[in-house]
C-alpha cells in the first residue's frame, strides 16, 4: 500500500497543452508539497498545504495551480505548458506526526516537447 | 551565498572505506537538520535526521555544528548499496515546514 502515490507517472505533452498531476497519501499527515527538480536535480519547494489551506507558495508562474480537494489529496494543474516545464515533479508529505520529515512520492517525469 | 551548500563530488571510495559529507547552511536560525538519500531516478528518502548532539544510526552519523553553521553526514565501511546522492534538508523558519535541499553530494562506492 503505497503512502504516497503520484499519478502519472511519466508524462510526455506537446507545448501550449493543459496539464494535471496527482498526489494522495495515506500517512494522515497535515501537510502536502509541490517539488520541482529539473536536469541539474536541484529540488525546490513550488507549493505547500496544510490541512487544505494553501500555506507556502514560492515563486511560480500563474500557469500552475495547486489544488487540495482534502487532506489527502493535493494537485498541481499547469496551463499552457512550456519546454521549460520538463522536469521532475514530486510530491511530499509531512507534519508532526513524521517527526517533521518529508515522505516523498515516486515522482512524474514532464517532459513538454 | 545559497542557502544550503554542498560539494556535488561526485565522491569515489572503495568499499569498505569511511567517507565524510559537509554541508553549510546560511540562515543562523535554522532549526531542523536531514539528511536524505535520492537514487538514480527515485524519490528522495529520508536518511535521518540530525540533531544538536549528534546521532548515529549503524554505520551513518550525522553531527551538527550550529557555531559554523554546518551539518556532516559519516559513513563508515561504505558498501556498493552506498553508492547514491545525498541531500542536506535545512528547515531555515520555526513553525513552518519549508524545507530548503541542497543539490546533492554523489557518491559512488566501487568495488
Amino acid at each position: 500500500d503505497t503512502a504516497v502515490s503520484q499519478t502519472p507517472k511519466y508524462l510526455v505533452t506537446q507545448m501550449g497543452n493543459d496539464k494535471s498531476i496527482k498526489c494522495e497519501q495515506n500517512l494522515g499527515h497535515d501537510t502536502m508539497y509541490w517539488y520541482k527538480q529539473d536536469s541539474k536535480k536541484f529540488l525546490k519547494i513550488m507549493f505547500s498545504y496544510n490541512n487544505k489551506e494553501l500555506i507556502i507558495n514560492e515563486t511560480v508562474p500563474n500557469r500552475f495551480s495547486p489544488k487540495s480537494p482534502d487532506k489527502a489529496h493535493l494537485n498541481l494543474h499547469i496551463n499552457s505548458l512550456e519546454l521549460g516545464d520538463s522536469a521532475v515533479y514530486f510530491c511530499a508529505t509531512g507534519g508532526q506526526k513524521s517527526g517533521y520529515g518529508y515522505t516523498f512520492g515516486s515522482g512524474t517525469r514532464l517532459t513538454v516537447v | 551565498r545559497k542557502e544550503v551548500e554542498q560539494d556535488p563530488g561526485p565522491f569515489n571510495v572503495p568499499e569498505g572505506a569511511t567517507v565524510a559529507f559537509n554541508c553549510t547552511y546560511s540562515n543562523s536560525a535554522s532549526q531542523s537538520f536531514f539528511w536524505y538519500r535520492q537514487d538514480c531516478r527515485k524519490e528522495p528518502k529520508l536518511l535521518m535526521s540530525v540533531y544538536s548532539s549528534g546521532n548515529e544510526d549503524g554505520r551513518f552519523t550525522a553531527q551538527l555544528n550550529r557555531a559554523s553553521q554546518y551539518i556532516s553526514l559519516l559513513i563508515r565501511d561504505s558498501k556498493l548499496s552506498d553508492s547514491a546522492t545525498y541531500l542536506c534538508v535545512v528547515n531555515p523558519t520555526s513553525g513552518t515546514y519549508k524545507y530548503i535541499f541542497g543539490t546533492g553530494t554523489r557518491l559512488k562506492v566501487l568495488a
